[in-house]
């Protein structure tokens, strides 16, 4: 059964750098999204994405943030200067179409993201 | 913009008891409903998903139930196993926008005991 994967599984990271997030959809979806979980907190949407564009974005994607689907697989999160507060488990999800009635999105395991 | 509220925040069963999680949304344009089954390290795993237009839906030992009136749908897991013991999230979305992202609530723990 095809799903979403992600890379790394755990990154660990000192404030003030760069981290990449990746994330490789389900091959024939065409909407994508980053959500993030604090521990122990509710999963929280920060961003949606389609026909290379951000969709949709939550108060939580600042100008620190920035996402990019750089060939046809891969899609990616970027934290530009990491802070202590964006720990976190950082879960990429995508889905086939949208309109009614909606359908499921698929999740990928999650990276979990340390900043030192 | 949506707030979903899910209560209770932890749950403790006897195994072969039921369990029942509630969730309220906030905004009555919200029409699909999904429940997520996270277990320990992994990404949340749809388990059930209800829409606007169905009041309740059930599969094998879960159902879910919808109050588009009162703004709140319902878990109902029946003979609970061990292997239910997981965190569960409701969820609340609009379609219509196109992008059907999701706000979740805050999760409940669940914890079958043998």
């Amino acid at each position: 059964e095809p799903e979403v994967t992600q890379t790394p599984s755990h990154q660990v990271t000192q404030m003030g750098q760069e981290v990449i997030l990746r994330c490789v959809p389900i091959s024939n979806h065409l909407y994508f999204y980053w959500y993030r979980q604090i521990l122990g907190q509710k999963v929280e949407f920060l961003v949606s994405f389609y026909n290379n564009e951000i969709s949709e974005k939550s108060e939580i994607f600042d100008d620190q943030f920035s996402v990019e689907r750089p060939d046809g697989s891969n899609f990616t999160l970027k934290i530009r200067s990491t802070k202590l507060e964006d720990s976190a488990m950082y879960f990429c999800a995508s889905k086939t179409t949208s309109g009614s009635p909606p359908n499921e999105q698929f999740f990928g395991p999650g990276t979990r993201l340390t900043v030192l | 913009g949506e707030n979903v509220e899910q209560h209770p925040s932890t749950l403790s069963v006897q195994e072969g008891d039921s369990a029942v999680i509630k969730c309220t949304y906030s905004d009555s344009a919200s029409n699909y409903f999904p429940w997520y089954k996270q277990e320990l390290g992994k990404g949340p795993q749809l388990i059930i998903d209800i829409r606007s237009n169905v009041g309740e839906k059930k599969d094998q030992r879960i159902a879910v139930t919808l109050n588009k009136t009162a703004k709140h749908f319902s878990l109902h897991i029946t003979e609970t196993q061990p292997e239910d013991s997981a965190v569960y999230f409701c969820a609340a979305s609009i379609s219509f926008n196109n992008n059907n992202d999701m706000r979740f609530g805050a999760g409940t723990r669940l914890t079958v005991k043998p």
